[in-house]
């Protein structure tokens, strides 16, 4: 069956450094990957959206990437800081055309 | 200005008991979901219409039915709750529906739904 996984466990890192956050799939090959940022007690808010012919897109501090060989995308915030502490959903659009959320990844930017 | 809004954010209530949850969007989409958000954090997705039509009907009890009077509006109903029913449920739109479209979805806030 057609998965997508992120890593279950928090990452936790210190303010400033890079938080590299990995959504992998399997069983199919999306066209594009989005990526969504959800707060305690609130929706998923929409970041960013990458397409399988992009290696790499950039919205200010975020960068997503696109590895369509190793069937991975990598999420990095650069200079993070304590208001990213945040929970960060990749999703997929599957072959039913439905859009389908890993599990997310908490993160937590110690200051 | 409320996007994607539902009501009401909290619903606690009996098992057996019916229930609906209202969601509006102001954005001007076409397509608007409901997803579940269970206590492990995944958001599954329940239901899809695109201007009123039914067009993703995903593996969910019967005692679940949406409505959409207008593009604008989804409202989920649940007969006959039950304790598994318990969850956070999302209400979302978009502009334009699957197929080669890759809209992102705008979320509303979520209704806390606790059967006892």
């Amino acid at each position: 069956s057609q998965k997508i996984e992120q890593n279950s466990e928090a990452l936790n890192i210190q303010e400033g450094k890079t938080a590299t956050l990995t959504c992998n799939y399997t069983n199919y090959s999306p066209a594009y990957l989005q990526w969504y940022r959800q707060d305690p007690g609130r929706g998923p808010v929409f970041l960013l959206l990458i397409r399988e012919n992009e290696k790499e897109k950039r919205k200010e501090r975020l960068k997503v990437t696109f590895d369509t060989t190793l069937k991975q995308s990598l999420f990095h915030i650069t200079a993070s800081q304590p208001a990213d502490s945040a929970t960060y959903l990749c999703a997929w659009m599957d072959s039913s055309y439905k859009l389908i959320f890993g599990s997310g990844t908490r993160l937590l930017v110690r200051p | 200005d409320t996007a994607v809004s539902q009501t009401p954010k909290y619903l606690v209530t009996q098992m057996g008991n019916d229930k609906s949850i209202k969601c509006e969007q102001n954005l001007g989409h076409d397509t608007m979901y409901w997803y579940k958000q269970d206590s492990k954090k995944f958001l599954k997705i329940m239901f899809s219409y695109n201007n009123k039509e039914l067009i993703i009907n995903e593996t969910v009890p019967n005692r679940f039915s949406p409505k959409s009077p207008d593009k604008a509006h989804l409202n989920l109903h649940i007969n006959s709750l039950e304790l598994g029913d318990s969850a956070v449920y999302f209400c979302a739109s978009s502009q334009d529906k699957g197929s080669s479209y890759n809209s992102p979805l705008h979320f509303g806030n979520g209704t806390r739904l606790t059967v006892t």
